[in-house]
């Protein structure tokens, strides 16, 4: 596609569920980072992948957080026994190489019941 | 850590005024600073970015300056226009690391 597609974009559950939330970059892009935005916050760093590999997944808020990314190019990102701090928009970005401008996806809004 | 602060939170300007906004890096390793619109529902947009051997770069109505030695760079908007009223971010990357990190966001209002 013709940018970052990031699904879905809304996302209601109850509290104590697991939800998947899916980016797909745009296509060639080698580098893929995924951002969390609380309400009226800036962007929190959450993972960084290059091509297939995270080399730091310190930014992940807990053990609930994963995130995968395969054949270097979709990824998601992975909340286990969601709480309601959870609740926030969660975006992702793409850029041809880590070096490069970053293009972001509308994200996917996150509301924990 | 490294850290941005990005000030002010809020600014309101009449329309045809110029408007800035500050940030102030602490890592003085950061050599790619880049700056995003985001308007209310969207995604956040690239306006425009500096690396750190250029001192300013401009792009119509819309600048950004780069001051290494204070390690902070600012974004400058001339002859407002509504259209202009979103919140802006800055953000900065350090040289060999994929880690950006942003500030805490400006929200601009255009006054017609």
């Amino acid at each position: 596609g013709a940018g970052v597609s990031q699904s879905p974009s809304n996302k209601v559950t109850e509290k104590g569920k697991d939800v998947e939330l899916r980016c797909d970059p745009i296509s060639g892009h080698t580098a893929l980072y995924w951002y969390r935005q609380s309400l009226g916050q800036g962007l929190e760093f959450l993972i960084y992948f290059q091509g297939n590999s995270a080399p730091d997944k310190s930014g992940l808020p807990s053990d609930r957080f994963s995130a995968e990314r395969t054949g270097g190019s979709v990824s998601t990102l992975t909340i286990q026994r969601t709480q309601q701090e959870d609740s926030a928009v969660y975006l992702c970005a793409s850029s041809l190489v880590s070096d490069q401008p970053q293009h972001f996806g509308d994200g996917t809004r996150l509301s924990i019941l | 850590g490294e850290n941005v602060e990005q000030h002010p939170s809020t600014l309101s300007v009449q329309e045809g005024d110029s408007a800035v906004i500050k940030c102030t890096y602490s890592d003085s390793a950061s050599n790619y600073f880049p700056w995003y619109k985001q308007e209310l529902g969207k995604r956040p947009q690239l306006i425009i970015d500096i690396r750190s051997n250029v001192g300013e770069k401009k792009d119509q109505r819309i600048a950004v300056t780069l001051n290494k030695t204070a390690k902070h760079f600012s974004l400058h908007i001339t002859e407002t226009q509504p259209e202009d009223s979103a919140v802006y971010f800055c953000a900065a990357r350090t040289s060999g690391t994929y880690k950006y990190i942003f500030g805490t966001g400006t929200r601009l209002k255009v006054l017609a």
